[in-house]
């Protein structure tokens, strides 16, 4: 499945560092999604947009920044993390209403 | 929130074993979903549930829909060394604006098939 695609696939971070998390989705959805999936728990939704705009923030500490330039492309930019920030981030879009589409995820570990 | 309570945690099986898991929660869904995700991979959607009752296969798998819409069902029948993964299950908890859908997941049911 290429559908998403998700760079880089592993990252490792200082606390005091600033990275940048990269999603793509050629199946030419509307909607782009970020997940947080940490151990032992249920994926977590993140964000939420739809033609570009914001239409979700769940409660998403600052440090986490997204962006979406357009429709195919989502980014988060991450700022200060702490190790509890580790996780595999996932993307995901669809058409609106319908079935999301997962990239396979960035590995991050804060250190 | 709306929570989903997935079971078993893990399983290990023997290759060609039948597995059954299933998903619970305390508010009603109108639609299941049932992903796998392999090591390394994000989650892929296997079966999708729209109406209480429905049962549907993909392959060796079947999903049920429960009646009370509160609980859903995942059948493997003969199993294989590619099933290992990990399988969620997940349901729209509320629309977004804009049309999408937030979903929530059940923590996973982790399984292990021994050949």
């Amino acid at each position: 499945e290429t559908g998403v695609t998700q760079t880089p696939r592993h990252l490792v971070m200082g606390m005091t560092n600033k990275k940048s998390l990269k999603c793509e989705q050629h199946l030419g959805h509307n909607a782009m999604y970020w997940y947080k999936q940490s151990a032992k728990k249920p994926l977590e939704l993140m964000f939420v947009y739809n033609f570009k705009e914001q239409t979700e923030n769940n409660s998403v500490p600052s440090r986490f920044s997204p962006e979406c330039p357009n429709s195919s492309h989502l980014f988060l930019h991450l700022h200060t993390l702490q190790p509890e920030d580790s996780a595999l981030y996932l993307c995901a879009s669809s058409r609106t209403g319908g079935r999301q589409y997962f990239g396979p995820g960035t590995r991050l570990t804060v250190t | 929130g709306q929570q989903l309570n997935q079971s078993p945690q893990s399983m290990f099986i023997q290759e060609g074993e039948d597995v059954s898991m299933n998903c619970t929660s305390s508010s009603i869904f109108n639609t299941w979903l049932w992903y796998k995700q392999d090591p390394g991979e994000g989650p892929v959607l296997l079966i999708a549930l729209y109406k209480a009752g429905e049962l549907t296969s993909n392959g060796r798998l079947t999903a049920q829909f429960g009646i009370t819409r509160k609980d859903s069902f995942l059948n493997i029948s003969a199993s294989i060394p590619s099933d290992v993964g990990i399988y969620f299950c997940a349901g729209p908890s509320s629309p977004v604006e804009g049309g999408s859908e937030k979903l929530v997941f059940g923590k996973g049911t982790k399984l292990t098939v021994n050949p």
